[in-house]
């Protein structure tokens, strides 16, 4: 079992809905990472966050809105999506340090924009 | 920014042989190339991972290498079985307790019986 839990696995959405996709992860690691991954490509980064800060974020659409409220905890809250955002969305979590930065993700959240 | 070139993009080997995935990485500061497998349906799963001071890491059926000089590392599955069947990405990342994990473009395994 993964110890980074995504909820929901699946989620259905139109363009006018508010949702949010949650993520939790009890290894202590400071370092949480949100994903997006379409079908036959790699995950690409979208934000990260360090000791709850918001440290990266790699240009993504303000319709995308991600928090972290604690250290085990990060959510992205989805709002005026378009169809084009329908995608497997993954959360990781991260060692950090200055040796090397261990990710482990989640199972991800499938999210579909109609 | 990072990039990381990953071939081939698809392979298919009969189940005992062996497969090789070969990677190659543009920033000579990345320090640390892990190796993911993702299922169908799941997240990547880390599966073996190397640091940038060693050359060459095994564990059961599967060993990477890494040349620093030439900016390339390699994953290689030995006796390969058909759950061995996904697809794999190779990634780098520098030091540093937020850094960013760039993947390469994945690929797909196909081990036939």
């Amino acid at each position: 079992d993964t110890e980074v839990t995504q909820t929901p696995k699946h989620l259905v959405m139109g363009m006018t809905n508010k949702k949010s996709l949650k993520c939790e992860q009890h290894m202590g690691h400071r370092a949480m990472y949100w994903y997006k991954q379409k079908a036959k490509k790699p995950p690409e980064l979208m934000f990260v966050y360090s000791y709850e800060k918001l440290s990266i974020n790699e240009s993504v659409p303000s319709r995308f809105s991600p928090e972290c409220p604690n250290s085990s905890l990060l959510n992205l809250h989805l709002h005026a999506l378009q169809p084009e955002d329908s995608a497997l969305y993954l959360c990781a979590s991260g060692t950090g340090g200055s040796g090397a930065n261990v990710l482990t993700f989640g199972a991800g959240s499938r999210l579909t924009v109609l | 920014g990072e990039n990381v070139e990953q071939h081939p993009s698809t392979l298919s080997v009969q189940e005992g042989d062996s497969a090789v995935i070969k990677c190659t990485y543009s920033d000579s500061a990345s320090n640390y190339f892990p190796w993911y497998k993702q299922e169908l349906g799941k997240g990547p799963q880390l599966i073996i991972d190397i640091r940038s001071n060693v050359g060459e890491k095994k564990d059961q059926r599967i060993a990477v290498t890494l040349n620093k000089t030439a900016k390339h590392f390699s994953l290689h599955i030995t006796e390969t079985q058909p759950e061995d069947s996904a697809v794999y990405f190779c990634a780098a990342s520098k030091p540093g307790t937020a850094s960013k994990l760039t993947f390469g473009t994945g690929t797909r395994l196909q081990v036939t019986l």
